[in-house]
């Protein structure tokens, strides 16, 4: 099955700035997700998203960050004032079918916070 | 929440050798994957294994539900598949996949 876009594939910002990272899903689907892995960790769950709303958020997710699918279409996660430790690579993921237990993941943002 | 051990978590091998990486978790899962992460840092799926036995080419895997484990086998290691490979598990009382610690493989000439 297609997995899902994210653009941009790399992106450097200060420490303070707001940044985007954009998911975009070939086909209809249900479930989006964003996971971010530390460099050298694993990968940990954000967030997901299920008919336009969060449905379940980890810690991790705090008032920093945000998500929504602006124009039905692209999936976007926005933190708001970046930190050092917010440098990290983030995927965006989607469900199959819409099962949530099998989910296919992009290519991944990588993030650096200087 | 699920807790999610991979052993060995480092492993060199020469090419051709075969490995087992394993995946143990402490609680019943509804689905588990395994994935390879290339070098470029991309999650490339490998198998969804809720259990019973899975194979694609030299790779097969084995999910041993009621034993809350699961096996991948790599036959004829290639130096391509060097990177790190990771179990992620979905229990279905979460809608998130909760990854395992990682086996970080090199394969060398």
């Amino acid at each position: 099955e297609p997995e899902v876009t994210q653009t941009p594939s790399h992106q450097v910002t200060q420490m303070g700035q707001e940044v985007i990272l954009r998911c975009v899903p070939i086909s209809n689907h249900l479930y989006f997700y964003w996971y971010r892995q530390i460099l050298g960790q694993k990968v940990e769950f954000l967030v997901s998203f299920y008919n336009n709303e969060i449905s379940e958020k980890s810690e991790i997710f705090d008032d920093q960050f945000s998500v929504e699918r602006p124009d039905g279409s692209n999936f976007t996660l926005k933190i708001r004032s970046t930190k050092l430790e917010d440098s990290a690579m983030y995927f965006c993921a989607r469900d199959s079918g819409g099962k949530q237990e099998t989910q296919y993941f992009g290519p991944g943002t990588r993030l650096l916070v200087l | 929440g699920i807790q999610v051990e991979q052993s060995p978590p480092d492993l060199i091998l020469q090419e051709g050798a075969n490995s087992t990486l394993r995946c143990n978790f402490s609680d019943s899962v509804n689905n588990l994957q395994w994935f390879h992460q290339n070098p470029w840092g991309q999650l490339i799926n490998l198998f969804y294994i809720p259990s019973g036995t899975k194979q694609n080419g030299r790779l097969s895997a084995t999910t041993v539900a009621t034993e809350r484990y699961s096996l991948l086998y790599i036959s004829s290691s290639q130096t391509t598949d060097s990177g790190v490979y990771f179990c992620a598990v979905f229990t279905g009382t979460a809608s998130k996949l909760t990854f395992g610690t990682g086996t970080r493989l090199q394969v060398t000439l």
